[in-house]
């Protein structure tokens, strides 16, 4: 089983929207961590945001942050105010327990117009 | 700060060829990470490296690719011979111990024809 999807290949938003990236993961460990990374056509992965499974607020940083929903097993991102900078992929990610091993989604093309 | 750093960014080789990346991470972090990441998909651990010894290697293709990093420092990834399905782009991460925020290098795109 996969233990992170990301259901939407490519999305599209407007300038200054709001636009919500959708993430699930697939986990029987009580202590995990949860990650969201940038990948521009650079090539580089900039981390944005982290929530660990025992936090107990949704994390935020700046424009972004985490829609956590422990029952559900999801951990979708939030931009708002998009910026045609924010145009890139996005990848989920996950960390189980004591491991530091990174498990990534297939990740989505974010796409911002003017 | 200098971030983690990666060379060559690209390299075009023909298969059965050998090829090698470097990587030098962040300064003072023990703990340093080789990604595979094949066109549309996530990066998928190689090997993780914890000072100078090896954490992590269970997704490492041993009969063709292998990996060091001496010293606790730099490190290489090295493929002999590379096959066609080897094209991909290698990401080599750092983080301060094992557990924390990785950060990540810009990556080398390898092609293999």
């Amino acid at each position: 089983a996969q233990k992170i999807t990301q259901t939407q290949p490519g999305m599209f938003v407007q300038e200054k929207e709001a636009v919500t990236l959708d993430c699930t993961y697939d986990t029987s460990d009580p202590s995990y961590g949860l990650f969201w990374y940038k990948q521009p056509s650079s090539g580089e992965m900039i981390f944005l945001i982290y929530q660990g499974s025992y936090d107990q607020q949704n994390a935020t940083e700046g424009r972004y942050s985490l829609n956590f929903q422990k029952a559900r097993k999801s951990a979708n991102l939030v931009i708002s105010a998009s910026q045609l900078g924010d145009s890139a992929m996005y990848f989920c990610a996950m960390r189980e327990g004591g491991y530091s091993t990174l498990t990534f989604g297939k990740g989505t093309m974010l796409l911002v117009s003017p | 700060e200098a971030g983690v750093a990666q060379s060559p960014r690209y390299k075009i080789i023909e298969k059965r060829q050998s090829v090698a990346f470097w990587c030098n991470p962040i300064s003072g972090h023990a703990t340093l990470y080789w990604y595979q990441q094949i066109l549309g998909q996530g990066p998928k651990l190689l090997i993780q490296f914890q000072n100078n010894g090896v954490v992590d290697d269970s997704q490492l293709p041993k009969d063709r690719f292998s990996a060091e990093r001496l010293k606790g420092v730099d490190s290489t990834l090295k493929i002999q011979p590379a096959k066609l399905e080897d094209s991909a782009v290698y990401l080599c991460a750092s983080s301060l111990f094992s557990g924390n925020e990785q950060f990540f290098g810009p990556g080398t795109r390898l092609t293999v024809l």
